[in-house]
């Protein structure tokens, strides 16, 4: 079945380390976004990517660090110089623009910071 | 800078009415998408409902319809005979062409029984 992964599903992460949230999708999609969601809050976009080997600051990319060396994946890094990182973060992929626009997103991942 | 504004954080509906819920949206480009996402508990986002600037029509999908008003940038949802499922967190979004998806705030609705 085609779809968006992401992983893993819950992430526990100490004071002062980097982590990295996995997203994988299998739609044959050129651009992938990564999402932020506090509670109660609408998605804020970290990054962005159209195309491999490229990618876009979103609105609140500092602390954050991504790559996209493959079209299939878009890892999201969570460094140690984001002060607040205990949140929801979403992964979406979608064509870059056209008829079936639409993003499709993945599970999620929950961050905890111990 | 483009923006997506919902200004209902919370609306609640008894089992089987009406609700329509508000976005307006802030833009330059004449060639753009909007959409409808639904995010219930389980936190999985779900394509609600499309339009596609250029289209004067208003899309409609089973129980769900939009009210699109370009001129006035405003793309409300409309949800009839509501049903227990439709309770979660809406979510307005805009495209232009092929850039960014930019999300608005989100608007709770809860459906009484």
């Amino acid at each position: 079945d085609g779809g968006i992964t992401q992983s893993p599903k819950y992430l526990f992460r100490k004071e002062g380390q980097n982590v990295t949230l996995s997203c994988e999708q299998n739609l044959n999609h050129d651009a992938m976004y990564w999402y932020r969601q506090d509670p109660g809050q609408g998605l804020r976009l970290i990054y962005y990517s159209q195309i491999v080997n490229d990618f876009q600051k979103g609105d609140i990319a500092e602390g954050y660090s991504v790559s996209r060396e493959k079209k299939e994946s878009f890892p999201l890094t969570v460094t140690s110089a984001q002060k607040n990182p205990t949140a929801f973060y979403l992964c979406a992929s979608s064509h870059p623009g056209g008829m079936n626009t639409e993003a499709f997103f993945g599970q999620g991942t929950r961050l905890t910071v111990v | 800078a483009q923006t997506v504004t919902q200004s209902q954080p919370e609306m609640s509906v008894q089992e089987a009415e009406t609700v329509t819920l508000s976005c307006t949206y802030d833009t330059s480009e004449s060639d753009y998408y909007l959409f409808w996402y639904k995010q219930p508990p389980s936190r999985q986002m779900i394509l609600v409902i499309r339009q596609e600037a250029y289209k004067q029509q208003n899309a409609t999908e089973n129980r769900f319809s939009v009210n699109f008003q370009k001129a006035a940038k405003s793309f409300s949802l409309k949800i009839s005979d509501s049903q227990l499922g439709d309770a979660a967190m809406y979510f307005c979004a805009y495209r232009p062409g092929a850039q960014k998806l930019v999300f608005g705030q989100g608007t709770r609705l809860t459906i009484n029984p």
